[in-house]
């Protein structure tokens, strides 16, 4: 089983909203991934979560913030988004992060910012 | 600067034809190497991984590895329209949790 599980699917928020997208898996990886993805681009990575431990933050706008609140859980908490953020945010994992081991992706929320 | 190229299309290609998706990548490092797959509007999909030079089958699907030549290929038999979609290739290396694509192939498969 390699699913990761993402919600909501679909999300509005205005510019003042305070929001959390929420990422899981059960295959007991180890690292887990943030990426935010704009049409016809590829994923950009915007955080790396090694063993629980936030081991790659890449330079992103402190209105994302990241958590992960066990092995399993991933979680970004957004507040005063802009417009430009609308996007495709995907949560991924892998087993570890040796660089050898696959990435699986969630199916990602999509992101509207008013 | 680490960097994955990919002609990014559109590839149009008859169905039943072999499709042919291309990656070279510039960072001689790389030592993993990924194709995901990529419906409008969905996730990236896994196809497959290959970390050694040669060729690598999985059902209709064959990547192909060339380290010297710095380059990443994914062949497709007897395409299906469902196989439209963007192809993403990205590379890693032992010890780099980051993964870099490139910009995607658009694949139409012309039924």
């Amino acid at each position: 089983d390699t699913e990761v599980t993402q919600t909501p699917k679909h999300l509005v928020m205005g510019m003042t909203n305070k929001k959390s997208l929420k990422c899981e898996q059960h295959m007991g990886h180890r690292a887990m991934y943030w990426y935010k993805q704009k049409a016809k681009k590829p994923p950009e990575l915007m955080f790396v979560y090694s063993y629980e431990k936030l081991s790659i933050n890449e330079s992103v706008p402190s209105r994302f913030s990241p958590e992960c609140p066990n092995s399993s859980l991933l979680n970004l908490h957004l507040h005063a988004l802009q417009p430009e953020d609308s996007a495709l945010y995907l949560c991924a994992s892998s087993r570890g992060t040796s660089g050898t081991d696959t990435q699986y992706f969630g199916p990602g929320t999509r992101l509207t910012v008013l | 600067q680490k960097e994955v190229e990919q002609n990014s299309g559109p590839l149009s290609v008859p169905e039943g034809a072999i499709a042919s998706l291309n990656c070279t990548y510039s960072d001689r490092v790389s030592q993993s190497f990924f194709w995901y797959r990529q419906y409008s509007g969905k996730s990236p999909e896994l196809i497959m991984s290959i970390y050694s030079n040669g060729d690598k089958e999985d059902g209709r699907f064959t990547a192909q590895l060339n380290k010297a030549s710095q380059y990443v290929s994914l062949l497709i038999r007897d395409s299906q329209p469902s196989d439209s979609a963007t192809y993403l290739c990205a590379t890693s290396y032992f010890g780099n949790e980051k993964l870099t694509f490139g910009t995607g192939t658009r694949l139409t498969i012309i039924p």
